[in-house]
């Protein structure tokens, strides 16, 4: 199995702020990460395919990056809607593996 | 819209089976693969498995001798059956499509999730 280590574990920023999570593989999955946002007690929310594109309807505010084996998910102003969890996932081969998760707070 | 609906029993005993079903309206199941994935309570998200809609299943190394995945086109459903479950099974389960985005499937749609509890 391809495992997905992301972090930080938990974020504490304030609205306005830059902030980026990082999640690593321990193998290379070319561009076949996704990134998820989830708000509790709610399911997952599709933003990121294919490392970078954005899936229709998410702000231009979220973006990510890398290749290979290290990605990044920054969000360039956070707002008050952006403090949720965030899962990175790969999807390149079965079993589709996810990171731990990075639960962004607020300061 | 596409929507995804979990529907099954919330409580199930120890060592029974657990089966979910996922119905899927405003969109066709066909052309698709369709998956499962679960969340402990305060934990991290795990793929079980995923049906193509041909009937063609992957699921995860670590649950498969315990999971069956089935797909009716005819009622736009698809299913999962865990069997011998523990309390380890107690989770929030998922539903969601893997949407074909240049040759391979991230998660684009998922139900709302349904808590199943394993007690006695």
């Amino acid at each position: 199995d391809i495992q997905m280590t992301q972090f930080p574990s938990t974020l504490s920023a304030s609205v306005g702020d830059r902030v980026t999570i990082t999640c690593r593989a321990s193998q290379s999955i070319s561009t076949w990460l996704a990134w998820y946002q989830q708000k509790p007690g709610k399911a997952p929310k599709f933003l990121i395919y294919r490392a970078s594109s954005l899936e229709g309807g998410v702000p231009s505010r979220f973006s990510g990056s890398g290749s290979g084996t290290t990605f990044t998910l920054t969000i360039s102003s956070l707002q008050p809607d952006d403090f949720a969890t965030y899962y990175c996932q790969q999807y390149d081969s079965y079993p589709y593996t996810f990171g731990q998760g990075t639960k962004l707070d607020i300061k | 819209q596409l929507q995804l609906q979990e529907s099954g029993p919330g409580l199930v005993k120890p060592s029974e089976t657990l089966s979910l079903t996922c119905t899927v309206s405003g969109g066709s199941i066909s052309s698709y693969y369709w998956g499962w994935i679960r969340q402990p309570p305060g934990k991290g998200l795990e793929w079980i498995g995923s049906v193509y809609y041909s009937g063609s299943t992957y699921s995860n190394p670590s649950l498969e001798s315990r999971v069956t995945i089935s797909i009716d086109t005819s009622k736009k459903e698809f299913s999962l059956k865990l069997s011998s479950v523990s309390a380890a099974d107690t989770a929030v389960y998922y539903c969601a499509r893997e949407v074909d985005y240049g040759g391979k499937q991230p998660l684009d749609h998922w139900g709302q999730g349904m808590l199943v509890t394993v007690s006695s």
